[in-house]
């Protein structure tokens, strides 16, 4: 089954302590993305990549980082994580010239 | 410039009837307006989307209507059904230069049996 894959579904973590949470995708995507989604402010996109070592900034990237060393992964870590990174995280990825996403289950995420 | 604004922020609708949700933007690069549906516990999905140089797209009861000089562009929902109830995300996107791709805020609808 063609999908995007994030783990874990859920999480609560104590501010400062280094997490990282997976995103895998199937379907030979070049595109994939991360979004927070947050209660009144929609899907926000955190940082995306075009292809294998290849990624850019989006809206809001602040705290996070990633990283695109296979085509089928793109992992999102948050070095130091702070209450206000309490958030709803989707992953998603799209084929070049199909303007689309697929996106994962998310990842609820709760920082204390 | 690069906001995308979706109204209204939650909508109720009697089963049969027709659901709205409008959107707007700035940017004129934009040049992919997609609309994604979201189940509660679900990441959103792909619903229908359209192109600037068309100015309506059906798929079943699912229609966009596309104001290009407005900068405007809208779902209609025909004939909605309870199981249409979700959250809906108008987004726009480049698909040319420097990448962007902007979701609005959400339309939670709700559809009464």
């Amino acid at each position: 089954e063609a999908q995007v894959t994030q783990n874990p579904r859920y999480l609560i973590t104590v501010t400062g302590k280094k997490l990282t949470v997976t995103c895998s995708q199937n379907m030979n995507h070049e595109y994939m993305s991360w979004y927070r989604q947050d209660p009144g402010l929609g899907l926000r996109q955190i940082y995306y990549s075009m292809n294998v070592e290849v990624t850019d900034k989006g809206d809001v990237p602040e705290g996070y980082k990633v990283s695109r060393k296979e085509k089928r992964n793109f992992p999102l870590i948050l070095e130091s994580p702070s209450p206000n990174q309490t958030s709803l995280y989707f992953c998603a990825s799209r084929r070049t010239g199909n303007y689309g996403y697929t996106f994962g289950s998310g990842t609820r995420l709760t920082v204390v | 410039q690069q906001q995308v604004k979706q109204s209204p922020q939650s909508l109720i609708v009697q089963k049969g009837g027709i659901s709205i949700i409008n959107c707007a933007y700035e940017n004129t690069a934009f040049d992919y307006f997609p609309w994604y549906q979201q189940f509660p516990g679900k990441g959103p999905a792909l619903l229908i989307a359209i192109r600037p140089d068309v100015s309506e797209k059906k798929e079943g009861r699912f229609t966009i209507s596309f104001n290009k000089s407005a900068k405007q562009f809208s779902l209609h929902i025909m004939d909605s059904q309870p199981g249409d109830s979700a959250t809906y995300f108008c987004a726009a996107s480049t698909t040319s230069g420097t990448y962007k791709y902007i979701f609005g805020t959400g339309t939670r609808l709700k559809v009464l049996a």
